[in-house]
């Protein structure tokens, strides 16, 4: 296990389509975050999960998002009806216990 | 509301000279603070993490400061290489949210010959 992975790296998409993106964390690690950046600017804290249990939803999360981790491993991130706003990198974290968060390579989403 | 903010927005720097990012916040209350660096279009890797009791902590040639009574943290690079070029990411975390890290927008460093 080399890190969090993500995928797809790269995904273009048309205006109104569906899309989902996969990140599977570090093994044994119990959290999981979801971030979305934009050009220019920091991360935005967008869900996070401990285990399988989604504790925490940010404003940012639209009724048009949903992100699972059913078993407590991996998590998706769906996106219904994409808009050209949704354009951008969603980054994937996961930690332990400690404040060590390590960070996936980032989904880049360009809505067309 | 909690807040990191970093300077310089952005800074350009010769190869082997040193330079110095800042950050200041506003999150509380106060539980750690990382420095991250990220490569473009790639995400954002640890280079150290200091809490409240910590006032220096070093990563090779990165050296990261905090100073919690005024609520300020510098990233020190030493003799800087190519590589080094990307944006350093400030972010803090408030006791009891496990959940949110307050991000900074960051400083985008270019290393030039």
């Amino acid at each position: 296990d080399t890190g969090v992975s993500q995928n797809p790296r790269h995904k273009i998409t048309k205006r109104g389509q569906n899309v989902t993106f996969r990140c599977d964390p570090i093994s044994e690690h119990n959290r999981l975050y979801w971030y979305r950046q934009t050009l220019g600017q920091g991360p935005e804290f967008l869900t996070y999960f401990q285990n399988e249990a989604q504790l925490e939803k940010s404003r940012l999360l639209s009724d048009r998002f949903s992100a699972e981790r059913p078993k407590g491993s991996f998590s998706t991130l769906e996106i219904q009806r994409t808009e050209q706003g949704d354009s951008a990198m969603y980054l994937c974290a996961s930690s332990l216990k400690g404040p060590e968060a390590f960070f996936g390579q980032g989904t880049r989403l360009t809505v067309v | 509301k909690n807040q990191v903010e970093q300077s310089p927005q952005s800074l350009i720097i010769l190869e082997g000279k040193n330079c110095t990012l800042q950050c200041n916040y506003t999150v509380s209350p106060f539980s750690n603070l990382r420095w991250y660096k990220q490569d473009t279009g790639r995400g954002p890797v640890s280079l150290t993490i200091m809490t409240f009791s910590e006032n220096t902590k070093s990563n090779g040639r990165y050296t990261a400061t905090l100073d919690a009574d005024t609520k300020q943290s510098s990233l020190h690079i030493t003799a800087s290489q190519l590589s080094d070029s990307a944006s350093y990411i400030c972010v803090v975390s408030a006791t009891g949210t496990a959940s949110k890290l307050t991000f900074g927008t960051g400083t985008r460093l270019q290393v030039t010959l």
